[in-house]
């Protein structure tokens, strides 16, 4: 079974500065996608950045730019000039065949003006 | 385009008692979604539709029921609410194999 681990529980970071965010993840598939999701206190969950595992491309969005590594099987968000809207949980997602997400334990990041 | 609506928003729910949790997409989506997400947890998934019709089970789909009679709703099914069953449930949907977009979830306290 595929599982997805955020190791981090809690992160802080100043604002403006930048910080990064850790996802290993275990998989036996070749082909897949994974995913950064944003939960703010409003619990809606917002999609942050995908990637397609068969890309080797890191894909960016804005102030959003992933970190990813096929062979060790690892996905990091890094967040740039980090805001406070910033603060927020963030769950890493990985998706295979049939469609199912599965999601990591979140890591909560707290931005400090 | 409003995406995925959800309601009610919160409800208070009595241990025995049976209720549905409204999920409605505007997307045309084909794949819709039921997850749960207990406090400090990331989100599990209840029961998934590949398109209206078709349900399968995810996850945890105990104390769960859904049915799919349109490409737009999906609505999840507590029958005998347990206080197991509090938590924050969310819908999503896809189209295909592409991103879940998800609404902005229920809260439930069964008491």
């Amino acid at each position: 079974a595929q599982t997805v681990t955020q190791s981090q529980p809690e992160m802080s970071v100043q604002e403006a500065e930048t910080v990064t965010l850790s996802c290993t993840y275990d998989t036996s598939e070749s082909d897949y996608y994974l995913f950064w999701y944003k939960q703010p206190p409003s619990r809606q969950m917002i999609l942050v950045i995908r990637q397609e595992a068969y890309k080797q491309q890191n894909a960016t969005e804005n102030r959003f730019s992933v970190n990813f590594q096929k062979a060790a099987k690892s996905f990091s968000l890094k967040i740039s000039d980090s805001q406070l809207g910033d603060a927020a949980m963030y769950f890493c997602a990985y998706k295979a065949a049939g469609n199912k997400l599965t999601f990591g334990g979140g890591t909560r990041v707290l931005v400090k003006p | 385009n409003a995406g995925v609506t959800q309601t009610p928003k919160f409800h208070i729910l009595k241990i025995g008692q049976s209720m549905t949790l409204q999920c409605t997409q505007d997307m045309n989506h084909n794949y819709m979604y039921w997850y749960r997400q207990d406090p400090g947890m990331g989100l599990k998934l209840i029961y998934y539709s590949v398109g209206a019709g078709i349900t399968d089970k995810g996850e945890v789909p105990n104390g769960y029921n859904v049915s799919r009679s349109t490409t737009e709703d999906f609505p999840l099914r507590l029958e005998l609410a347990a206080p197991s069953q509090t938590s924050v449930y969310f819908c999503a949907s896809s189209y295909l194999l592409e991103t879940q977009y998800f609404g902005p979830g229920t809260r439930l306290l069964v008491l």
